[in-house]
């Protein structure tokens, strides 16, 4: 069964322009969420996709925005991007079974803002 | 303060060690996951569990539910065990589906 895959693995972009990420889930999980991790924060939560539908949000400004489509793979978007951007952004693939959470992570996507 | 608190930030063992990793918890959880991610980013689950103690190899995890903490485990340690360990909380109410720890980094010294 193929894992979480995230592309890219590593991308390079300038301030104010804007970027897209994408992620396909394990096959059959419905659920998607997308982490922000730096050094200074840790891992920190942007949000949760189920079924086409944002079902939970992070503390981020407007400026990230995400979808995900009716295969369940889900993309996340930065507009206007700022140096504090710059960090690995990692998505889970998730099922709940006997009411906890099975999370899944990909590989991550290293997002440098010059 | 952060719902989940995770001891020690930084340790250096040496090869052959026994390793104890903590995480503490200040809310209602279902469960708690431990979490592997070596450098270059990846993340590994190594447990998911909500009672008791589960083992894998030479890791364990431990969690006592009315102390809300869990500790990870490593015997016989190795350096290929070098990874940054971090605990997620699956909270019972809010809006995240996971809270994590700071995450505790491993060095381990041949």
């Amino acid at each position: 069964k193929a894992g979480v895959t995230q592309t890219p693995r590593y991308l390079i972009k300038t301030r104010g322009q804007q970027v897209t990420l994408s992620c396909s889930p394990i096959s059959g999980h419905r659920s998607v969420s997308w982490y922000q991790q730096t050094p200074g924060q840790g891992l920190q939560f942007l949000f949760e996709y189920f079924s086409e539908t944002q079902r939970n949000k992070g503390n981020f400004p407007g400026r990230f925005s995400g979808r995900q489509f009716s295969n369940s793979r889900s993309e996340m978007n930065v507009s206007t991007l700022e140096l504090g951007d710059s960090a690995l952004y990692l998505c889970a693939s998730s099922f709940y079974r006997g009411g906890n959470t099975e999370a899944f992570f990909g590989q991550g996507t290293r997002l440098t803002v010059v | 303060k952060n719902e989940v608190e995770q001891s020690p930030q930084n340790l250096t063992a040496q090869e052959g060690e026994f390793i104890t990793i903590n995480c503490s918890y200040s809310v209602g959880i279902s469960a708690l996951h431990w979490l592997q991610q070596h450098p270059g980013g990846g993340i590994v689950s190594l447990f998911m569990l909500s009672s008791g103690k589960k083992k894998h190899g030479r890791l364990i995890a431990t969690i006592n539910i009315q102390e809300k903490h869990s500790s990870l485990h490593i015997t016989a340690s190795h350096p290929r065990d070098s990874a940054v360990y971090i605990c997620a909380a699956d909270v019972n109410s809010g809006n995240t589906p996971l809270v994590f720890g700071k995450g505790t980094r491993l060095s381990v010294i041949a």
